[in-house]
């Protein structure tokens, strides 16, 4: 199988702080990663799409400034909210797909984001 | 650009019963096909895929789910539920383009009653 991990599963932050979530393939090469958000109740939302090496690709209306995605290396990507803010509370999922795993992706068991 | 819809929200079922959830695309290419499942507390899990061949698929648990291209269809059934299939079911596609990205619909929550 593949197996994505996302650190940490729980955060809480002061509003106007940054939080950083990685999210990590374990055993194999995710040539892309991508980051979702999901609110209560409600699907999951493609944030960004982010490839090996290069600048993430947003999704309409994700603010790119607000969201900082880096996959600097082929078995991680980071996600950092800046200056987070009450509204940003929500469950953030990657998934990471690769070269072999015939259009699939692998989810990670994603991070619940609390901003007091 | 694509888009998928499901047409239940919310499906109640008594145990033994069958299930059949509706997933509808659009989109005018090549597709993949998926359905997962979340349990509660736990994070999506792939219960079957269409890519290509007998559009017929079978997953796991007792699942399956008919591809027909001319509905623009993807529904998934299972014959007989029971109490543990209780979870929220999405189904996604993804244009066989040679990219990932993969679009959810909307999701459908089952309770199955014991």
């Amino acid at each position: 199988g593949a197996v994505v991990s996302q650190h940490p599963s729980r955060v809480i932050c002061k509003s106007g702080t940054s939080v950083k979530i990685e999210c990590r393939s374990l055993d194999f090469q995710a040539t892309t990663m991508f980051w979702y958000r999901q609110f209560p109740k409600q699907s999951l939302m493609l944030m960004a799409t982010s490839n090996e090496g290069s600048k993430a690709t947003y999704e309409q209306g994700v603010e790119k400034d607000k969201f900082l995605i880096n996959h600097a290396s082929l078995t991680l990507s980071t996600l950092t909210v800046t200056s987070a803010h009450p509204e940003d509370s929500s469950f953030y999922i990657c998934s990471a797909a690769g070269q072999g795993k015939n259009n699939e992706q692998f989810f990670g068991p994603g991070t619940r984001l609390t901003v007091l | 650009a694509q888009s998928v819809s499901q047409h239940n929200h919310h499906v109640i079922l008594s145990e033994a019963a069958s299930l059949e959830l509706g997933c509808n695309y659009s989109y005018g290419g090549t597709v993949n096909l998926f359905w997962y499942v979340q349990y509660p507390g736990q994070h999506l899990q792939l219960l079957l895929k269409y890519f290509s061949g007998d559009p017929l698929v079978k997953g796991i648990k007792g699942f399956e789910a008919e591809f027909i291209k001319s509905k623009f269809s993807f529904n998934l059934r299972k014959p007989s539920v029971q109490w543990s299939d209780t979870a929220e079911y999405f189904c996604a596609v993804n244009a066989n383009t040679g990219g990932f990205k993969t679009i959810f619909g909307a999701g459908t929550r089952l309770f199955v009653k014991a």
